[in-house]
């Protein structure tokens, strides 16, 4: 299986602070990279596919960038509703599998 | 808009089989270019891919489950469903259904149920 790390596990952030999260698979996945924001208790949401291709409806101030093993997602200026836990999917290879998560919290 | 829905036993005996179905409204199973998928999360931790029945009914399912796990589709009713075998208190997790949008070849999943959480216990 592909191994998805992502650093760091939790960051502490301010309203309109830019944060950067990592994702590294363990071996090539091309660009086939997605995100994903889930609050608590809720489903996720789908935020980037194709490692940087914006999904219709989020906002602009998501981004996402990489391909082969290192990826991030960037949130450029960050709102009270994003903070949540993010997991990065790899869909390269069967099983597609999911980082640990990272914890956004409030600084 | 799909919307997708959950349902089963929220409490399972160990060693017994876990059955879930899920309802879509507002698409179809039989739709081109769509995976149907279940995806678990243990209380507190990540996400893990169950497995999916593609829109022609075959299925993919993870490894680690493979000899425990089935899937299947319902075109009447509309309906994909997971049967996973030999339950143990490892297998207590929420369960999403969800479907994955594949646009040549880019796949992400873009709905989810709201989750069932099914208990392994006596």
């Amino acid at each position: 299986d592909i191994q998805m790390t992502q650093s760091p596990s939790s960051v502490s952030a301010s309203v309109g602070d830019r944060v950067t999260i990592t994702c590294r698979a363990s071996q090539d996945v091309n660009s086939w990279l997605a995100w994903y924001q889930q609050k608590q208790g809720k489903a996720p949401k789908v935020l980037i596919y194709a490692s940087s291709t914006l999904q219709s409806g989020v906002p602009s101030r998501f981004s996402g960038s990489g391909s082969g093993t290192d990826f991030t997602l960037t949130i450029h200026s960050l709102q009270p509703e994003d903070f949540a836990t993010y997991y990065c999917q790899q869909t390269n290879a069967f099983p597609w599998t999911f980082g640990q998560g990272t914890k956004v919290e409030i600084k | 808009q799909v919307q997708l829905q959950e349902s089963g036993p929220g409490l399972v005996n160990p060693s017994e089989t876990l059955s879930l179905t899920c309802t879509v409204s507002g698409g179809s199973v039989s739709s081109g270019s769509y995976h149907w998928s279940w995806i678990r999360q243990p209380p507190g931790k990540g996400l893990e891919w169950v497995g999916y029945v593609f829109y022609t009914g075959s299925t993919n399912y993870n490894p680690s489950l493979k000899s425990r796990v089935s899937m299947s589709r319902d075109t009447s009713k509309n309906q994909f469903s997971l049967r996973l075998t030999s339950v143990t208190a490892a297998d207590t997790a929420v369960y999403y259904c969800a479907r994955t949008r594949d646009s040549s070849g880019w796949y992400r999943v873009d709905s989810w149920g709201q989750g069932a959480l099914v208990t392994v216990s006596s």
